[in-house]
């Protein structure tokens, strides 16, 4: 079945530093894949998604490309924020057989802190 | 456009009792999930519905049942309550398309923290 595994967290960084998460994907169709983001208290937001392999996801300066020849979709950013510090899903939608209503399968999440 | 709403936002239930987590989505999609987000496992889903008036199930169905009340309204119910469902619960939307496919953005809302002794 699909699945998505994530680096092992937390990540704690200084302010300033850059950011690196990994996520490997497993599916057996053409999925796309998606950047969540949780901050403190609250639901999951989008961050950035790709829909095909090679494709660059961006979105308040993280960014993420659709690596299918590694099965990997790394976020990263060149410069950390405090207020970047959130727990941040690797996640993708399978549609392989027409069958998936959008379903999303999630990585195990990662806690980033920045720390001014 | 409040997005996704869920109620209550907090409980404490017994073992054995039952509740119903309210979710509603004013932005007209035609699916909607429901997961659970337990510590170091990310989101599971529990059931989804494709479009109103149908359900499946998700990974982890067991000790629940869900209705699509409309098309806004999509609710999960324990029956009884154990100890082993305590966990965050998230209600999700997307456009979708009813009966087809779709690769599409989901929408969350807040969250209903369940405690259950």
């Amino acid at each position: 079945g699909d699945s998505v595994t994530q680096m092992e967290g937390p990540v704690t960084l200084s302010e300033e530093a850059f950011l690196t998460i990994n996520c490997t994907y497993t599916a057996t169709g053409y999925p796309s894949l998606f950047w969540y983001v949780q901050y403190p208290g609250e639901g999951l937001q989008l961050l950035l998604k790709a829909t095909k392999a090679d494709d660059k996801g961006s979105n308040k300066g993280f960014e993420a490309t659709y690596r299918k020849e590694t099965t990997s979709f790394h976020l990263e950013k060149g410069s950390v924020q405090v207020s970047d510090s959130a727990v941040y899903f690797c996640a993708l939608s399978d549609i392989a057989g027409g069958t998936s209503y959008g379903k999303l399968t999630f990585g195990q999440g990662t806690i980033l802190t920045v720390h001014p | 456009n409040a997005g996704v709403t869920q109620t209550p936002k907090f409980q404490v239930l017994k073992t054995g009792q039952s509740m119903t987590l309210q979710c509603a989505q004013d932005m007209n999609h035609n699916s909607m999930y429901w997961y659970r987000q337990d510590p170091g496992m990310g989101l599971r889903l529990i059931y989804y519905s494709a479009s109103e008036g149908t359900t499946d199930k998700g990974e982890v169905p067991n000790g629940y049942n869900v209705s699509r009340l409309n098309k806004r309204e999509f609710s999960l119910r324990l029956e009884s309550a154990a100890p082993s469902q305590t966990s965050v619960y998230f209600c999700a939307s997307g456009p979708g398309l009813a009966g087809a496919p779709s690769i599409s953005t989901q929408y969350f809302g807040p969250g209903t923290r369940l405690t259950v002794l």
